[in-house]
């Protein structure tokens, strides 16, 4: 199995513009979390899906962020417009079930909004 | 609400020294609890977990970690560390009784010097 693909692996961009992260999950694997990881703050999590259907998106810092999940195959984290603030390694992770049962993370993605 | 405290943001140790990273987690229910590791430039891999039974959980790397419910521990430890344990360590805990998702500790940076 190739596990958790994410793209791309770095991201620039300038403040105000949109930016889209890619997810694609392991095969057979049917919860699905965005996470966040920071200097700062260290490693959050935004949102998690399950059977492709958000359940908790209490960790999603605003209205600028927002996330799908289309199939059971992919997952979009977009922000709109991206600040400065934003700058982090996003993090996708799935698993079979929720919690109890391992999370598989991909690499990441590096973004830096200039 | 359950919480993760890693107190220790470095620990700094020379080959084959022992090593111990230190979790501490709050909560009103049980919990299962997680130690994952993450490499340079990688994602998260998880290391052991302890989800009930015996105290003391080990992984195929040597580590070990025990839980210990009176001090509301569950401390990582290797009697002789390897150039290739540098890595960041997360601590992390869920309540049993609803095991949707982790919450991570702010990780330990461990770095091994020859």
């Amino acid at each position: 199995d190739a596990g958790v693909i994410q793209s791309p692996r770095h991201e620039v961009t300038e403040m105000g513009q949109e930016v889209t992260l890619r997810c694609k999950p392991i095969s057979g694997h049917n919860s699905l979390f965005w996470y966040r990881q920071t200097m700062m703050r260290g490693l959050e999590l935004l949102i998690y899906f399950n059977n492709n259907v958000p359940i908790d998106d209490s960790g999603m810092p605003e209205d600028r962020f927002s996330a799908k999940m289309p199939n059971a195959s992919f997952s979009t984290l977009k922000i709109q417009p991206s600040e400065p603030r934003d700058s982090a390694v996003y993090f996708c992770a799935s698993s079979q079930s929720t919690g109890i049962d391992i999370q598989y993370f991909g690499a990441g993605t590096r973004l830096s909004v200039l | 609400a359950q919480s993760v405290t890693q107190l220790d943001s470095q620990v700094p140790v020379f080959e084959e020294a022992p090593v111990e990273l230190r979790c501490n987690y709050s909560s009103s229910v049980s919990v299962y609890l997680f130690w994952y590791v993450q490499y340079p430039n990688q994602g998260l891999q998880l290391l052991l977990k302890y989800l009930s039974g015996s105290t003391l959980v080990e992984s195929i790397n040597g580590f070990e970690a025990e839980f210990n419910k009176s001090q509301t521990s569950f401390h990582l430890r290797k009697p002789s560390v390897h150039i290739s344990d540098t890595a960041e360590y997360f601590c992390a805990v869920t309540p049993s009784y609803n095991t949707d998702k982790l919450i991570f500790g702010t990780g330990t940076r461990l770095q091994v010097f020859p």
